[in-house]
């Protein structure tokens, strides 16, 4: 059972580029969520969604997109990334709802230069 | 216990010796917190939870104190071993702002374990 998988887990951009990161999850959970982790912070939420088609905005959405075509998958979009979206990057899944029990992947750590 | 800023707090305990993580949560209409472990690299890892209605909780080596009154939580490890070191994040399920219906989560605070 491999849980939430996140890929890449390091990746160096440029300023204005975009990309996506990857989160698909075989727990057949429902409920889905993107967090942001900057230095000395805790995790702030950036989009989430709970179920196939929904998705919403968190904390943080500013710079992000987001869709949720099946219920494994969960891709997070940088449009034009931004030196300030340098983070460590961290997917999560639930089969309870947001509020609940979270299971994390191993986080994806971007760098914008 | 939880701070704002760059430099997490730390706790070092020495390995054998009980230790104790402080939280304060935000939200009194919160009803369900969490605990999490993160090691170096790695994603948060679940410890422990407990609900509103609930006072204590004990799991294996750990013990989780809720005091509502005052909007605290603990996180308590016995005989800490170097396993243990590690960032621990408290969160609460906040109904307030963004982050309605989700996980909001502490700064974090840092565990060192010395042999």
């Amino acid at each position: 059972n491999a849980g939430v998988t996140q890929t890449p887990k390091f990746q160096v951009l440029k300023t204005g580029q975009s990309m996506t990161l990857q989160c698909a999850q075989d727990m057949n959970h429902e409920y889905m969520s993107w967090y942001r982790q900057d230095p000395g912070m805790g995790l702030r939420l950036i989009h989430y969604s709970v179920g196939a088609g929904i998705t919403d905005q968190g904390e943080v959405p500013n710079g992000y997109n987001v869709s949720r075509s099946t219920t494994e998958d969960f891709p997070l979009r940088l449009l034009s990334a931004a030196p300030s979206q340098t983070s460590v990057y961290f997917c999560a899944s639930s089969s309870t709802g947001g509020g609940e029990k979270l299971f994390f992947g191993s986080g994806t750590q971007l760098s914008v230069l | 216990g939880e701070s704002v800023g760059l430099h997490l707090p730390t706790l070092s305990v020495q390995e054998g010796d009980n230790s104790i993580i402080n939280c304060a949560y935000s939200n009194s209409a919160s009803d369900y917190f969490i605990w999490y472990k993160q090691e170096s690299g790695k994603g948060p890892q679940f410890i422990i939870d407990i609900r509103s209605n609930m006072d204590k909780r004990q799991g294996q080596r750990v013990t989780v104190l809720l005091n509502k009154t005052v909007k605290h939580l603990s996180l308590q490890i016995a005989a800490t071993q170097p396993g243990d070191s590690a960032v621990y994040f408290c969160a609460e399920n906040g109904n307030y702002g963004g982050s309605q219906g989700n996980l909001i989560f502490g700064k974090g605070t840092k565990l060192s374990v010395k042999p």
